[in-house]
Protein backbone atom coordinates (compact mmCIF):
# COMPACT_ATOMS: atom_id res chain seq x y z
CA UNK A 1 0.00 0.00 0.00
CA UNK A 2 1.70 3.18 -1.29
CA UNK A 3 1.20 6.28 0.58
CA UNK A 4 -1.36 8.81 -0.33
CA UNK A 5 0.12 12.04 -2.05
CA UNK A 6 0.50 15.19 -0.30
CA UNK A 7 2.36 18.24 -1.17
CA UNK A 8 5.89 18.51 1.26
CA UNK A 9 5.34 22.67 1.28
CA UNK A 10 1.69 24.81 1.72
CA UNK A 11 2.68 28.46 2.55
CA UNK A 12 0.25 31.22 3.09
CA UNK A 13 0.04 34.79 5.13
CA UNK A 14 -2.01 35.44 8.26
CA UNK A 15 -5.57 35.76 7.24
CA UNK A 16 -5.38 34.28 4.19
CA UNK A 17 -6.83 30.73 3.42
CA UNK A 18 -5.03 27.68 2.36
CA UNK A 19 -5.85 24.28 0.74
CA UNK A 20 -3.53 20.73 1.41
CA UNK A 21 -4.70 18.16 -1.51
CA UNK A 22 -4.14 14.14 -0.87
CA UNK A 23 -4.13 12.01 -3.55
CA UNK A 24 -5.14 8.22 -3.61
CA UNK A 25 -6.82 6.08 -5.60
CA UNK A 26 -10.41 3.95 -6.18
CA UNK A 27 -9.04 1.39 -3.47
CA UNK A 28 -8.20 4.30 -0.51
CA UNK A 29 -9.79 7.73 -0.41
CA UNK A 30 -11.45 7.40 -3.83
CA UNK A 31 -13.49 4.33 -2.17
CA UNK A 32 -14.29 5.46 1.25
CA UNK A 33 -15.72 8.34 3.29
CA UNK A 34 -13.54 7.36 6.14
CA UNK A 35 -10.65 10.04 5.41
CA UNK A 36 -9.04 11.93 8.54
CA UNK A 37 -6.83 14.71 8.94
CA UNK A 38 -4.44 15.55 11.38
CA UNK A 39 -2.22 17.94 12.73
CA UNK A 40 1.68 17.49 14.87
CA UNK A 41 3.38 20.50 15.95
CA UNK A 42 7.59 19.96 16.39
CA UNK A 43 8.09 17.08 19.09
CA UNK A 44 4.45 16.83 19.87
CA UNK A 45 1.85 13.65 19.19
CA UNK A 46 -0.58 14.40 16.34
CA UNK A 47 -3.68 15.73 16.76
CA UNK A 48 -7.25 14.73 15.29
CA UNK A 49 -8.51 17.32 13.04
CA UNK A 50 -11.07 16.14 10.56
CA UNK A 51 -12.72 12.89 10.65
CA UNK A 52 -15.37 11.20 7.88
CA UNK A 53 -13.78 13.46 5.23
CA UNK A 54 -15.22 16.75 6.40
CA UNK A 55 -16.26 16.12 10.16
CA UNK A 56 -14.79 18.20 13.01
CA UNK A 57 -14.16 16.95 16.42
CA UNK A 58 -15.25 19.05 19.44
CA UNK A 59 -13.27 21.18 19.93
CA UNK A 60 -11.07 22.26 16.35
CA UNK A 61 -11.58 25.24 14.93
CA UNK A 62 -14.36 26.13 11.96
CA UNK A 63 -11.62 27.46 10.44
CA UNK A 64 -10.86 23.68 9.41
CA UNK A 65 -12.51 21.96 6.57
CA UNK A 66 -12.43 19.02 4.71
CA UNK A 67 -14.06 17.69 0.96
CA UNK A 68 -13.56 14.93 -1.38
CA UNK A 69 -13.75 14.87 -4.93
CA UNK A 70 -13.13 11.24 -6.58
CA UNK A 71 -9.24 10.71 -5.37
CA UNK A 72 -8.30 13.49 -4.29
CA UNK A 73 -9.52 14.91 -0.61
CA UNK A 74 -8.54 18.09 0.57
CA UNK A 75 -8.03 20.08 3.70
CA UNK A 76 -8.65 23.99 4.24
CA UNK A 77 -7.67 26.05 6.44
CA UNK A 78 -8.87 29.86 6.51
CA UNK A 79 -7.95 32.83 8.14
CA UNK A 80 -4.23 31.43 8.94
CA UNK A 81 -3.03 31.83 11.92
CA UNK A 82 0.34 31.44 13.13
CA UNK A 83 -0.40 28.70 15.61
CA UNK A 84 -1.84 26.97 12.07
CA UNK A 85 2.14 26.27 11.22
CA UNK A 86 2.76 22.38 11.62
CA UNK A 87 2.49 19.35 9.36
CA UNK A 88 -0.67 17.76 8.18
CA UNK A 89 -1.07 14.11 7.62
CA UNK A 90 -4.33 12.82 5.58
CA UNK A 91 -5.32 8.95 6.45
CA UNK A 92 -7.23 6.81 4.77
CA UNK A 93 -9.21 3.15 5.20
CA UNK A 94 -8.20 0.98 2.29
CA UNK A 95 -9.69 -2.02 0.64
CA UNK A 96 -6.98 -4.72 2.33
CA UNK A 97 -9.28 -3.08 5.49
CA UNK A 98 -5.46 -1.52 6.52
CA UNK A 99 -4.73 2.22 6.69
CA UNK A 100 -2.67 4.69 5.07
CA UNK A 101 -1.10 7.89 5.70
CA UNK A 102 -0.27 10.65 3.37
CA UNK A 103 3.29 11.94 2.70
CA UNK A 104 2.93 15.53 4.80
CA UNK A 105 2.56 18.93 3.93
CA UNK A 106 4.76 21.21 6.07
CA UNK A 107 2.26 24.45 6.46
CA UNK A 108 3.90 27.71 6.61
CA UNK A 109 2.56 30.72 7.75
CA UNK B 1 -9.63 12.19 30.44
CA UNK B 2 -8.70 10.00 27.85
CA UNK B 3 -5.17 8.48 28.26
CA UNK B 4 -2.71 6.36 26.41
CA UNK B 5 1.00 6.03 27.50
CA UNK B 6 3.23 3.76 25.62
CA UNK B 7 6.19 2.06 27.41
CA UNK B 8 9.10 -0.54 26.59
CA UNK B 9 11.41 1.50 23.92
CA UNK B 10 14.79 1.61 24.13
CA UNK B 11 18.08 0.82 22.46
CA UNK B 12 18.04 -2.86 20.67
CA UNK B 13 20.57 -4.78 18.13
CA UNK B 14 19.32 -5.75 14.91
CA UNK B 15 17.42 -8.97 15.18
CA UNK B 16 16.65 -8.82 18.37
CA UNK B 17 12.95 -8.40 19.65
CA UNK B 18 11.02 -6.26 21.64
CA UNK B 19 7.49 -5.82 23.42
CA UNK B 20 5.83 -1.63 23.45
CA UNK B 21 3.05 -1.54 25.63
CA UNK B 22 -0.04 1.22 25.64
CA UNK B 23 -1.34 1.79 29.15
CA UNK B 24 -5.21 3.49 28.54
CA UNK B 25 -7.09 4.94 30.83
CA UNK B 26 -10.55 7.06 30.64
CA UNK B 27 -12.65 4.91 28.42
CA UNK B 28 -13.96 1.62 28.20
CA UNK B 29 -10.75 0.09 26.33
CA UNK B 30 -12.48 -3.26 25.58
CA UNK B 31 -14.69 -1.52 23.22
CA UNK B 32 -12.20 -0.13 20.94
CA UNK B 33 -9.82 -1.42 18.29
CA UNK B 34 -6.37 0.19 19.16
CA UNK B 35 -4.00 1.23 16.46
CA UNK B 36 0.22 1.50 16.11
CA UNK B 37 1.12 4.05 13.93
CA UNK B 38 4.96 5.08 13.74
CA UNK B 39 7.36 7.52 12.77
CA UNK B 40 10.90 7.30 11.78
CA UNK B 41 13.06 10.21 12.56
CA UNK B 42 12.32 13.44 10.64
CA UNK B 43 9.98 11.34 8.24
CA UNK B 44 5.74 10.62 7.66
CA UNK B 45 3.41 8.80 9.65
CA UNK B 46 3.68 5.14 8.87
CA UNK B 47 0.41 2.87 9.89
CA UNK B 48 1.95 -0.01 11.46
CA UNK B 49 -1.12 -2.47 12.33
CA UNK B 50 -4.15 -2.49 14.26
CA UNK B 51 -6.36 -5.22 16.48
CA UNK B 52 -10.08 -5.07 16.66
CA UNK B 53 -12.24 -5.23 19.67
CA UNK B 54 -13.48 -8.72 21.22
CA UNK B 55 -16.92 -7.68 19.99
CA UNK B 56 -15.29 -7.77 16.17
CA UNK B 57 -13.36 -10.62 16.91
CA UNK B 58 -10.16 -9.38 18.34
CA UNK B 59 -8.55 -9.94 14.83
CA UNK B 60 -5.40 -7.97 13.39
CA UNK B 61 -4.21 -6.37 10.52
CA UNK B 62 -0.27 -4.99 9.28
CA UNK B 63 1.24 -3.33 6.75
CA UNK B 64 3.34 -5.33 4.54
CA UNK B 65 6.76 -3.71 6.05
CA UNK B 66 6.26 -5.42 9.52
CA UNK B 67 3.34 -8.68 8.75
CA UNK B 68 5.45 -11.96 10.25
CA UNK B 69 7.64 -10.06 12.37
CA UNK B 70 5.15 -7.99 14.49
CA UNK B 71 2.17 -8.87 16.52
CA UNK B 72 -0.37 -6.93 18.17
CA UNK B 73 -2.27 -8.11 21.20
CA UNK B 74 -4.65 -6.92 23.89
CA UNK B 75 -5.31 -7.73 27.66
CA UNK B 76 -8.59 -6.11 28.24
CA UNK B 77 -8.80 -6.71 31.67
CA UNK B 78 -5.79 -4.48 32.52
CA UNK B 79 -6.49 -2.19 29.76
CA UNK B 80 -3.01 -2.60 27.92
CA UNK B 81 -2.53 -3.34 24.20
CA UNK B 82 0.61 -4.64 23.12
CA UNK B 83 3.22 -4.38 20.19
CA UNK B 84 5.74 -7.64 20.02
CA UNK B 85 8.43 -6.73 17.66
CA UNK B 86 10.66 -9.87 16.41
CA UNK B 87 13.33 -10.20 13.45
CA UNK B 88 13.95 -5.82 14.12
CA UNK B 89 16.01 -4.06 11.28
CA UNK B 90 17.55 -0.62 11.98
CA UNK B 91 14.67 0.68 9.42
CA UNK B 92 11.78 0.16 12.44
CA UNK B 93 14.21 2.97 14.18
CA UNK B 94 11.15 5.28 14.77
CA UNK B 95 8.51 6.78 17.68
CA UNK B 96 5.88 4.21 17.93
CA UNK B 97 2.52 5.94 18.82
CA UNK B 98 -0.30 3.80 19.84
CA UNK B 99 -4.05 5.33 19.00
CA UNK B 100 -7.29 4.69 19.96
CA UNK B 101 -9.14 3.64 16.67
CA UNK B 102 -13.02 4.36 16.05
CA UNK B 103 -13.89 1.80 13.52
CA UNK B 104 -15.92 -0.49 12.04
CA UNK B 105 -18.36 1.66 10.14
CA UNK B 106 -15.66 4.66 10.39
CA UNK B 107 -12.04 4.96 10.74
CA UNK B 108 -9.57 7.13 12.13
CA UNK B 109 -7.62 7.89 15.27
CA UNK B 110 -9.00 10.20 18.03
CA UNK B 111 -6.56 10.01 20.84
CA UNK B 112 -2.92 9.67 20.42
CA UNK B 113 -0.14 8.60 23.29
CA UNK B 114 2.86 10.47 23.51
CA UNK B 115 4.79 8.06 21.53
CA UNK B 116 8.04 5.68 23.01
CA UNK B 117 11.41 5.82 20.74
CA UNK B 118 12.67 2.37 19.46
CA UNK B 119 16.11 2.68 18.04
CA UNK B 120 17.05 -0.43 16.32
CA UNK B 121 21.59 -0.30 16.00
CA UNK B 122 24.11 -2.17 16.50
Amino acid sequence: QSALTQPASVSGSPGQSITISCTGTSSDVGGYKHVSWYQQHPGKAPKLMIYEVSNRPSGVSNRFSGSKSGNTASLTISGLQAEDEADYYCSSYTSSRTRVFGTGTKVTV
Amino acid sequence: EVQLVESGGGLVQPGRSLRLSCTASGFTFGDYALTWVRQAPGKGLEWVGFIRSKAYGGTTEYAASVKGRFTISRDDSKSIAYLQMNSLKTEDTAIYYCTRDISPGTSYFDYWGQGTLVTVSS
